[in-house]
C-alpha cells in the first residue's frame, strides 16, 4: 500500500499557486518526497523531490514540515497545461515507487 | 533531459496471442527498469524490478510465467505478455532508473486484448 495520502480532487484558477498537499505520517528517516504529474494517457513527468529542506526548481516549490509527516506542492502560476493528476511517492534505497491515488488536479479558464 | 521511448505505443491483438513491449533508455544507461501496469480511472501498479544480467523480482500477484521480462542490456528491457487475454489489457509502462537521478517513464503502451 502507498504511504501517502492526497485528496483526490481539486480545482484552481488559472494564473493562480497550486497547492497540493500530501500526508506521509509514517516517513521513514531515510525516504525522499517525490512529485510526479501524470497527463492523460501519458506516462509520469518527474517534477521535483526533497529529503528535508524546502526544494525549488522551474517547475515547482516544494515545502516539507519540519517533522517530515507532510508536504506540499507548489505551482506558483498554474496554467491549464498543469491539468493533471499529481503523485507524492516515497522512495529510498530500493527505489521502488508505490503510487497512491494521487491528486486530480483542474486548472480553469 | 533523459528520454525513456516505449514501443508500440498502442497494440490491439486476439486472444491467445502473445505481446512484445519495448522500453529503451535512450540517452543513458540503466541498471534498473520498471514495469508498471495502469487500468482506467487508477494509479499506476508497480508490476516488476527488472535488472540488467539478472532476474526480473515480481510484485505479490504478479505472474512471473504471464509476464516475461527480459533486461538483456543496460538500455533495454522487455515486457512479453503471454497467451494475452481481455483481462490483461492495460496500460503498461516502464520506467529507468539512472543511478540517483529520478525514475524517467515511457510514455506507456495500451494494449487491448479482443
Amino acid at each position: 500500500d502507498a504511504k501517502t495520502t492526497q485528496p483526490t480532487s481539486m480545482d484552481c484558477a488559472e494564473g493562480r499557486a497550486a497547492n497540493l498537499p500530501c500526508n506521509h505520517s509514517t516517513i521513514s528517516g531515510n525516504e525522499y518526497v517525490y512529485w510526479y504529474r501524470q497527463i492523460h494517457s501519458q506516462g509520469p513527468q518527474y517534477i521535483i523531490h526533497g529529503l528535508k529542506n524546502n526544494e525549488t526548481n522551474e517547475m515547482a516549490s516544494l515545502i516539507i514540515t519540519e517533522d517530515r509527516k507532510s508536504s506540499t506542492l507548489i505551482l506558483p502560476h498554474a496554467t491549464l497545461r498543469d491539468t493533471a493528476v499529481y503523485y507524492c511517492i516515497l522512495t529510498s534505497g530500493t527505489y521502488k515507487y508505490i503510487f497512491g491515488t494521487g491528486t486530480r488536479l483542474k486548472v480553469l479558464a | 533531459g533523459a528520454v525513456v521511448s516505449q514501443h508500440p505505443s498502442r497494440v490491439i491483438c486476439k486472444s491467445g496471442t502473445s505481446v512484445k513491449i519495448e522500453c529503451r533508455s535512450l540517452d543513458f544507461q540503466a541498471t534498473t527498469m520498471f514495469w508498471y501496469r495502469q487500468f482506467p480511472k487508477q494509479s499506476l501498479m508497480l508490476m516488476a524490478t527488472s535488472n540488467e544480467g539478472s532476474k526480473a523480482t515480481y510484485e505479490q500477484g504478479v505472474e512471473k510465467d504471464k509476464f516475461l521480462i527480459n533486461h538483456a542490456s543496460l538500455t533495454l528491457s522487455t515486457l512479453t505478455v503471454t497467451s494475452a487475454h481481455p483481462e490483461d489489457s492495460s496500460f503498461y509502462i516502464c520506467s529507468a532508473l539512472d543511478r540517483d537521478q529520478p525514475q524517467h517513464f515511457g510514455d506507456g503502451t495500451r494494449l487491448s486484448i479482443l
